[in-house]
């Protein structure tokens, strides 16, 4: 069975800091894609990057970077230069590629930028 | 361009009422899905779809039903509304390869 874990219900990290968001996940699939998305206090979901599982290299857009350990099943979300505006709930996310089935979420990380 | 449209925004049922959430989608994509949101909580999947005629239960199936007459439309029936139905739901839809893209979410209140 898929699942998706993201250990740290809550962080708080000093504004301009990089912050660093925990997901491992297991699957027994070769083919997956593995994404993050930002929910802000609007509750609003918002796609932030997206790996596959045979990408060689890690994912980055602008401030966001994947680092992905396939050996280790882990895909951290790293946020760089973090802004008052990264404040949000985090959710990683899993589905396969080569076959029909659900995507399936963490239980997500929320994230405080202080002043 | 509209991608997902959910309607309605708010929703005030009184218990053992029912209701259908409306969801459309104008990306042409296969899978979409239902969720719910507690309070706090993380998503938990309702039901899904991967393709039109194609359902299959989530996590929280229990207390709501689907169809997918349409690669368009993927609408969320509550029967018998029940207090712990009071949530918020978003649905979603995407490609094989692409990410997700939500709905702005329903805010049901069951009362």
């Amino acid at each position: 069975a898929q699942k998706i874990t993201q250990t740290q219900p809550g962080m708080f990290v000093q504004e301009k800091e990089a912050v660093t968001l925990d997901c491992t996940y297991d699957t027994s699939d070769q083919s997956y894609g593995l994404f993050w998305y930002k929910q802000p206090s609007s509750g609003e979901m918002i796609f932030l990057i997206y790996q596959g599982s045979y990408d060689e290299q890690n994912a980055t857009e602008g401030r966001y970077s994947l680092n992905f350990q396939k050996a280790r099943k882990s895909a951290n979300l790293v946020i760089s230069a973090s802004q008052l505006g990264d404040s949000a709930m985090y959710f990683c996310a899993m589905r396969p590629m080569n076959r029909d089935d659900k995507i399936i979420f963490g239980k997500g990380t929320r994230l405080h930028i202080l002043p | 361009n509209a991608g997902v449209t959910q309607t309605p925004k708010f929703r005030i049922l009184k218990i053992g009422q029912s209701m259908t959430l409306q969801c459309a989608q104008d990306m042409n994509h296969n899978y979409m899905y239902w969720y719910r949101q507690d309070p706090g909580m993380g998503l938990k999947l309702i039901y899904y779809s991967v393709g039109a005629g194609i359902t299959d239960k989530g996590e929280v199936p229990n207390g709501y039903n689907v169809s997918r007459s349409t690669t368009e439309d993927f609408p969320l029936r509550l029967e018998l509304a029940a207090p712990s139905q009071t949530s918020v739901y978003f649905c979603a839809s995407g490609g094989s390869s692409q990410p997700q893209h939500f709905g702005d979410g329903t805010r049901l209140s069951i009362l």
